[in-house]
C-alpha cells in the first residue's frame, strides 16, 4: 500500500515567492496533519484537518501560511510571500480518527530552502 | 501546557552496548505515548504506542515502557542499523484532539 505522498521533495525559491507544498494522505484516513521540522524547534504541528475540515490551526506561524483540504485525498500548504526563516522540512501525516488513540503516519517530507 | 522532554540529546554506543532513552512528559491527561524512529532525510516512522502505566511493548532489539511520568526506550545489543533519531510524542485526553506533541528527540549513533 502507498504511504503518505508529498511533493515536491525539494524546493528552492527566492524570498517573496509563493510556495505550494502538496500532500496525498493514506487512502481511507480521515485526519491530516502538517508539521514543520527545524533543528532549533524540532517537529511542530502547524495545522490539522478532520474529514477535510480544519480543526486546529494554532500552530500556523502567521498569515503568510495557509492550508486547504479540498477533498479526502489531497491537501496543500501555501506560503505567500516566503521568507528565509521559512526554510525547514515540512511533513504531512495522516491517521484514521475515531478510535481511542490515533497513530499518525508520516510522509517523506519536503525540504524547503528560501534564499 | 503539555510538555515532552527527551534525554539525552545524543548518545553514542558501541555495537552490543545496551542502553536506554528517556522521555519525560507533563500532560493534563495522557491518551497515548508514541515512539517514532527518524532516519536522515526521511519522515518519522512509527514504532510503538503505549496507553497506560506499566505497559510494555517490544520489537526486535527495542522495548518501550511507560510510567505515570516517563517512558523509556530500551535498546538491547544495538547494531549500527539502529542509528537514528528517536522521537517520542504524547496525545492528550482533553482539548488536544488528535494532535501529537513531540519531544526534540535523541540522536543515537551505534558504532562497530
Amino acid at each position: 500500500d502507498a504511504g503518505v505522498i508529498q511533493s515536491p521533495r525539494h524546493e528552492v525559491t527566492e524570498m517573496g515567492q509563493e510556495v505550494t507544498l502538496r500532500c496525498k494522505p493514506i487512502s481511507g484516513h480521515n485526519s491530516l496533519f502538517w508539521y514543520r521540522q527545524t533543528m532549533m524547534r524540532g517537529l511542530e504541528l502547524l495545522i490539522y484537518f478532520n474529514n477535510n475540515v480544519p480543526i486546529d490551526d494554532s500552530g500556523m506561524p502567521e498569515d503568510r501560511f495557509s492550508a486547504k483540504m479540498p477533498n479526502a485525498s489531497f491537501s496543500t500548504l501555501k506560503i505567500q510571500p516566503s521568507e528565509p526563516r521559512d526554510s525547514a522540512v515540512y511533513f504531512c501525516a495522516s491517521s484514521l480518527a475515531g478510535g481511542p488513540v490515533n497513530t499518525q503516519y508520516f510522509g517523506p517530507g519536503t525540504r524547503l530552502t528560501v534564499l | 501546557e503539555d510538555q515532552v522532554t527527551q534525554s539525552p540529546e545524543a548518545l553514542r554506543l558501541q555495537e552490543g552496548e545496551s542502553s536506554s532513552l528517556n522521555c519525560s512528559y507533563t500532560v493534563s491527561g495522557l491518551r497515548g505515548l508514541f515512539w517514532y524512529r527518524q532516519d536522515p532525510g526521511k519522515g518519522p516512522e512509527f514504532l510503538f504506542t503505549l496507553y497506560s502505566a506499566g505497559e510494555e511493548k517490544e520489537k526486535e532489539r527495542l522495548k518501550a515502557t511507560l510510567t505515570k511520568k516517563e517512558s523509556f526506550l530500551h535498546i538491547t545489543a544495538p547494531k549500527p542499523e539502529d542509528s537514528a533519531t528517536y522521537l517520542c510524542a504524547v496525545q492528550v485526553v482533553t482539548g488536544g484532539g488528535n494532535k501529537l506533541t513531540f519531544g526534540t528527540g535523541t540522536q543515537l549513533k551505534v558504532e562497530l
